[in-house]
């Protein structure tokens, strides 16, 4: 199957800071990604969709403000969460896929710890 | 709200037996389904997907989907400790296959 990268696996950051995610498809253009997060013993929520060269769209809930996307190239897009606090901690997931009918393929996820 | 129901578990089933996963949903549009399979604080990885009522079979893996009763099942043969993980079931509702709605998942324990 295609590889996705996500980087970095783990960050721990002090509140109030702003932290990035990358998610890279390695070997496939990617038109579509995915931003999923991840509490301790739940699913996989989704938080946002991005096409390459438009806005990302937010599922009802989600700060857009607060979690800003940006998929700028067909093998990039990414995270960033700013001003992080405690509540932010979770494990966040990228998917990217070739294609609006295609299988998405997953990264490793991302462990983010704000202390 | 699109839901998409699995109990959480732990199902404990011993090596070699069969194990049975159960996933509901609720809106009679979705168009296909996908089994994952996630180990603690990893990534999940797609086991497997199918979108036609009746049985799809990859090697151990059976997934089985009832449209009229909006259910969809896996089924493990031959369980071994390495498939013990939590199993997702996740549901495609817009169209866009990789655009998924998740359960919450089943604990599976494959014991000795």
């Amino acid at each position: 199957g295609a590889v996705v990268s996500q980087h970095p696996s783990r960050v721990i950051c002090k509140s109030g800071t702003s932290v990035k995610i990358e998610c890279r498809s390695l070997d496939f253009q990617a038109t579509t990604m995915f931003w999923y997060r991840q509490f301790p013993k739940q699913s996989l929520m989704l938080m946002a969709t991005s096409n390459e060269g438009s806005k990302a769209t937010y599922e009802q809930g989600v700060e857009k403000d607060k979690f800003l996307i940006n998929h700028a190239s067909l093998t990039l897009s990414t995270l960033t969460v700013t001003s992080a606090h405690p509540e932010d901690s979770s494990f966040y997931i990228c998917s990217a896929s070739a294609g609006r009918s295609t299988e998405a393929f997953f990264g490793q996820g991302t462990r983010l710890t704000v202390v | 709200q699109k839901e998409v129901e699995q109990n959480s578990g732990p199902l404990s089933v011993p090596e070699g037996a069969i194990a049975s996963l159960n996933c509901t949903y609720s809106d009679r549009g979705s168009q296909s389904f996908f089994w994952y399979r996630q180990y603690s604080g990893k990534s999940p990885e797609l086991i497997m997907f199918i979108y036609s009522n009746g049985d799809k079979e990859d090697g151990r893996f059976t997934a089985q989907l009832n449209k009229a009763s909006q259910y969809v099942s896996l089924l493990i043969r031959d369980s071994q400790p390495s498939d013990s993980a939590t199993y997702l079931c996740a549901v495609n509702y817009d169209g866009t296959a990789s655009k998924l709605t998740f359960g919450t998942g089943t604990r599976l324990q494959v014991t000795l």
